[in-house]
C-alpha cells in the first residue's frame, strides 16, 4: 500500500547529540512536511518542501534543519537537541490541498 | 496566536448516540477545512473535508457542517461506536497561504459501550 513511513518509531538521544529522523513516501507526492507535536498541543509546522523548494516557518529554531535528497525521502536533523525538543515528530505529504497523509510519527526522547 | 480553536478538550458519548465535535476559526481567508482522527502512538488519519463553497459534507456516519458567517465547523458522528474513541483535530487552510494547514488542539472523544 502507498504510504508514509517514519523511522524509527521511538528515538532516544542525549542532550546536545545530533539526531536525524527520516521519512519516506511511496505516494509520489510533491510536498513533504515536518510537524512537531507536544502533549495536548496541536501539531506545529516546522517546515515543508514544495518539490525542491524549502519553506521554513518563521518561528522554527535554527537547531532544526531538513534535507530532501529526492521525491521519496525527507530528513529532519536536530543539531543539538535540548530537553524542550522532546516531542512527537510527524511527517506528512500532499499533492494538493485535498488532504494530507501522515506518517505514524517518531517519538523523540532527550536524556 | 491560535487561529483554529477546539474549546472542548474532551467529550464522552454513549454508544449509538450522536457525537458532535466543534471547531472555531478566526481567519476569514480560510477556505478549506479538514477533520483528522488520531489514535495514541499513531499519526493523524484524514477523516473528512469541506471547502468553503459548501456548508455540509457527508461520508457515511460522518458529517461536517460549515457555518462561514460564524466561522464555525462541526463534525457529527452518528451513530457513535467504541472504535471512534480517539483524538479529533480540525485543520484549516487558505488558498493564498499555499499548503500550510493550521490545526486545533484536538478533542478527545470517548464512546462508552
Amino acid at each position: 500500500d502507498a504510504m508514509v513511513i517514519q523511522n524509527p518509531r521511538y528515538q532516544v538521544t542525549q542532550f546536545g547529540k545530533p539526531v536525524t529522523l527520516s521519512c519516506s513516501q511511496t505516494l509520489n507526492h510533491n510536498v513533504m512536511y515536518w510537524y512537531q507535536q507536544k502533549s495536548s498541543q496541536a501539531p506545529k509546522l516546522l517546515f515543508h518542501y514544495y518539490d525542491k523548494d524549502f519553506n521554513n516557518e518563521a518561528d522554527t529554531p535554527d537547531n532544526f534543519q531538513s534535507r530532501r535528497p529526492n521525491t521519496s525521502f525527507c530528513f529532519l536533523d536536530i543539531r543539538s537537541p535540548g530537553l524542550g525538543d522532546a516531542a512527537m515528530y510527524l511527517c506528512a505529504t500532499s499533492r494538493d490541498l485535498e488532504s494530507y497523509t501522515f506518517g505514524s510519527g517518531t517519538r523523540l526522547t532527550v536524556v | 496566536d491560535q487561529q483554529v480553536k477546539q474549546n472542548s478538550p474532551s467529550l464522552s458519548v454513549q454508544e449509538g448516540r450522536i457525537s458532535i465535535l466543534n471547531c472555531d476559526y478566526t481567519n476569514s481567508m480560510f477556505d478549506y477545512f479538514l477533520w483528522y482522527k488520531k489514535y495514541p502512538a499513531e499519526g493523524p488519519t484524514f477523516l473528512i473535508s469541506i471547502s468553503s463553497i459548501k456548508d455540509k459534507n457527508e461520508d457515511g456516519r460522518f458529517t461536517v457542517f460549515l457555518n462561514k458567517s460564524a466561522k464555525h465547523l462541526s463534525l457529527h458522528i452518528v451513530p457513535s461506536q467504541p472504535g471512534d474513541s480517539a483524538v479529533y483535530f480540525c485543520a484549516a487552510s487558505a488558498t493564498n497561504t499555499g499548503n500550510q494547514f493550521y490545526f486545533g488542539t484536538g478533542t478527545s472523544l470517548t464512546v462508552i459501550p
